[in-house]
């Protein structure tokens, strides 16, 4: 069974950084791509990050760039978000979420809550 | 970037009834990579289809998606009281693989 375990997330103030983790387990982790995903208090979904099997091919939404670093170790089964300077509007539910080869998610833990507040 | 404009924002439906959901994209969506997801209080968001009118795994044939280019729906023949949800649409093309809006399912 595939388990997309987050942990990291808490309460930071504006300017500040946190790092999430993401543990994988029940498939081989070094063979799928992976994302993360936000979700604010109460709204949509929005796509954050991506990061291919190998860290070869990674992407960002224009949101986060500059700001948020996706990075992964496959021996670790891990995935990682480094997000810095932080903001209000950075306030969510970051999940994780393994891609299909064609990129759709097939599989989310169960996220991760991040607070920005002085 | 490409947008996706979901209608209606929210559906008032009654079980038993059909209910259709429609994601309207700012630019063609290359092959069909269009996915819908399904999202319940307090839950993470369930992959329903893929490649527009692929059923994930174990999603029930109730649940059927359709459209290509830039407009795409996805139809719940014969609604069940768990149905009712948030639905989103989100296209994995070109990144930033961006998501819909999302279209509230409630009970009439």
């Amino acid at each position: 069974e595939v388990q997309l375990v987050e942990s990291g997330g808490g309460l930071v103030q504006p300017g500040g950084s946190l790092r999430l983790s993401c543990a994988a387990s029940g498939f081989t982790f070094s063979s799928y791509s992976m994302n993360w995903v936000r979700q604010a208090p109460g709204k949509g979904l929005e796509w954050v990050s991506y990061i291919s099997s190998s860290s070869s091919t990674i992407y960002y939404a224009d949101s986060v760039k500059g700001r948020f670093t996706i990075s992964r170790d496959n021996a670790k089964n891990s995935l990682y978000l480094q997000m810095n300077s932080l903001r209000a509007e950075d306030t969510a539910v970051y999940y994780c979420a393994r891609s299909a080869p064609l990129r759709y998610l097939t599989d989310w833990g169960q996220g991760t809550l991040v607070t920005v507040s002085s | 970037e490409i947008v996706l404009t979901q209608s209606p924002g929210t559906l008032s439906l009654s079980p038993g009834e059909r209910a259709t959901l429609s994601c309207r994209a700012s630019q063609s969506i290359s092959t069909s990579y269009l996915a819908w997801y399904q999202q319940k209080p307090g839950q993470a968001p369930r992959l329903l289809i893929y490649g527009a009118s692929s059923r994930a795994t174990g999603i029930p044939d109730r649940f059927s998606g359709s459209g290509s280019g830039t407009d795409f729906t996805l139809t719940i023949s014969r609604l069940e009281p768990e149905d009712f949800a948030v639905y989103y649409c989100q296209q994995y093309g070109r990144s930033p693989y961006s998501f819909g809006q999302g279209t509230k399912l409630e009970i009439k």
